[in-house]
């Protein structure tokens, strides 16, 4: 079965902060995404990458960056966090052509 | 632009009642098409999905969707629904051997016992 791990479960940061958020899957898929998901805006894309070391921009990569240094591991780097930065950030993957398996989601409150 | 449209926010049914949820999508050439559940305070799971060949494609807990190319659409089926299923519900579409999925905003769907 697919693993999606993400590192946080709930997250509090502050206006101003750089918050890391890290995604592991243990199925060697080649693609990884970040979305955030907000009520009624269902899921937005941010970024995804293709490859290690590859990415590309998503719907709304504004105020984000990403980094994938291995091919296990998805990193959402907020620089400079802002209150409309709050919301649920979901990881997924997927091996060459869909389907996307997700973790469970980390929900980051910016006080 | 590619988008896919879910006909209803919320729905409200009582248990044993027929579910049938709207997806309609905006693409002119292959899919492949995904229902997706989200269970209150869960991740995100797959509940069925369709390439190709037969397009009434039978999902876990007995959900059903049926593609219907000429329409564009891929509608989520279940003869009778359980307070179990009480969730949120979305349709994805993959156009082609896109690497991306289009995103319906999904459908809240209360059932009451």
């Amino acid at each position: 079965d697919v693993k999606v791990t993400q590192s946080s479960r709930y997250l509090v940061k502050r206006t101003g902060e750089k918050v890391f958020l890290e995604c592991v899957q243990d199925m060697d898929h080649e693609n990884m995404f970040w979305y955030r998901q907000d009520p009624g805006l269902g899921l937005r894309l941010i970024y995804f990458s293709y490859d290690v070391k590859m990415k590309e921009k998503g719907d709304i990569p504004e105020g984000y960056s990403v980094s994938r240094e291995k091919k296990e591991r998805f990193s959402l780097i907020l620089e400079s966090a802002s209150t409309n930065q709050t919301s649920m950030y979901l990881c997924a993957s997927s091996p060459s052509v869909q389907p996307q398996h997700f973790g469970d989601g980390t929900r980051l409150s910016i006080l | 632009a590619q988008s896919v449209s879910q006909h209803n926010h919320h729905v409200i049914l009582s248990e044993a009642a027929s579910l049938e949820l709207g997806c309609n999508y905006s693409y002119g050439g292959t899919v492949n098409l995904f229902w997706y559940v989200q269970y209150p305070g869960q991740h995100l799971q797959l509940l069925l999905k369709y390439f190709s060949g037969d397009p009434l494609v039978k999902g876990i807990k007995g959900f059903e969707a049926e593609f219907i190319k000429s329409k564009f659409s891929f509608n989520l089926r279940k003869p009778s629904v359980q307070w179990s299923d009480t969730a949120e519900y979305f349709c994805a579409v993959g156009p082609g051997n896109n690497r991306k999925l289009i995103w319906g905003l999904g459908t809240s769907l209360a059932v009451n016992p």
